[in-house]
């Protein structure tokens, strides 16, 4: 079964940092792009970043640049997302998805909660 | 950037009746690169449809995406119990990929 898992959410104070990772199986997964898309519980979609199936293409949203960054290590099927000044906007829900037809696959997404 | 904007916000109808969910770009989307997903609370989102009117694997034929340039739809041509979600659509071509808001389709 093809599948990504997101790891690593959970409760940071403002300015702290947090990375999230996200594994992979089932496919080969060094030949896909990767995003990560988070989700205010009740609101809706928002993308945030994307790391081309090498790692040499990375984008960001304007909102995360210079807070975030995105890496990947294809031997152990994994991409990370290290997000650093942490702010209280930045609790979501964090979903990464595999890009094929459009986003095809998702995980199921971990929580990240930012608050004193 | 690209900006979606789907309409209407909630759409109130009964199973067995269609459900016609728009999707409008602030700027024309080449290729094509639109996609629609579904989904439920407490899930991830589903594609459904991309190339604005392909349907992924597996999905019904009920859900049938159309439109180009700047003016996207999804139509469910038969509402089951299943259906009731949150549906969105996605520009996922250059950065950054916008989404929709999001349709509610409900039960009435």
């Amino acid at each position: 079964e093809m599948q990504l898992v997101e790891i690593g959410g959970g409760l940071i104070q403002p300015g702290g940092s947090l990375r999230l990772s996200c594994v992979a199986s089932g496919f080969t997964f060094s030949n896909y792009i990767i995003h990560w898309v988070r989700q205010v519980p009740g609101k809706g979609l928002e993308w945030i970043s994307s790391i081309n199936s090498n790692g040499d293409d990375i984008e960001f949203l304007d909102s995360v640049k210079g807070r975030f960054t995105i890496s990947r290590d294809n031997a152990k099927n994994s991409v990370y997302l290290q997000m650093n000044s942490l702010r209280v906007e930045d609790t979501a829900v964090y979903y990464c998805a595999r890009r094929s037809r459009a986003f095809d696959i998702w995980g199921q997404g971990t929580m990240v909660t930012v608050s004193s | 950037d690209i900006v979606l904007t789907q309409s209407p916000g909630t759409l109130s109808l009964s199973p067995g009746e269609r459900a016609t969910l728009s999707c409008k770009a602030s700027q024309w989307i080449t290729t094509g690169w639109l996609a629609w997903y579904q989904q439920k609370p407490g899930q991830p989102p589903r594609l459904l449809v991309y190339g604005a009117s392909s349907r992924a694997p597996g999905i019904p034929d009920n859900f049938i995406g159309s439109g180009s340039g700047t003016d996207f739809t999804l139509t469910i041509s038969r509402l089951e119990p299943d259906d009731f979600a949150v549906y969105y659509c996605h520009h996922y071509g250059s950065s950054p990929r916008a989404f929709g808001q999001g349709t509610k389709v409900e039960m009435k």
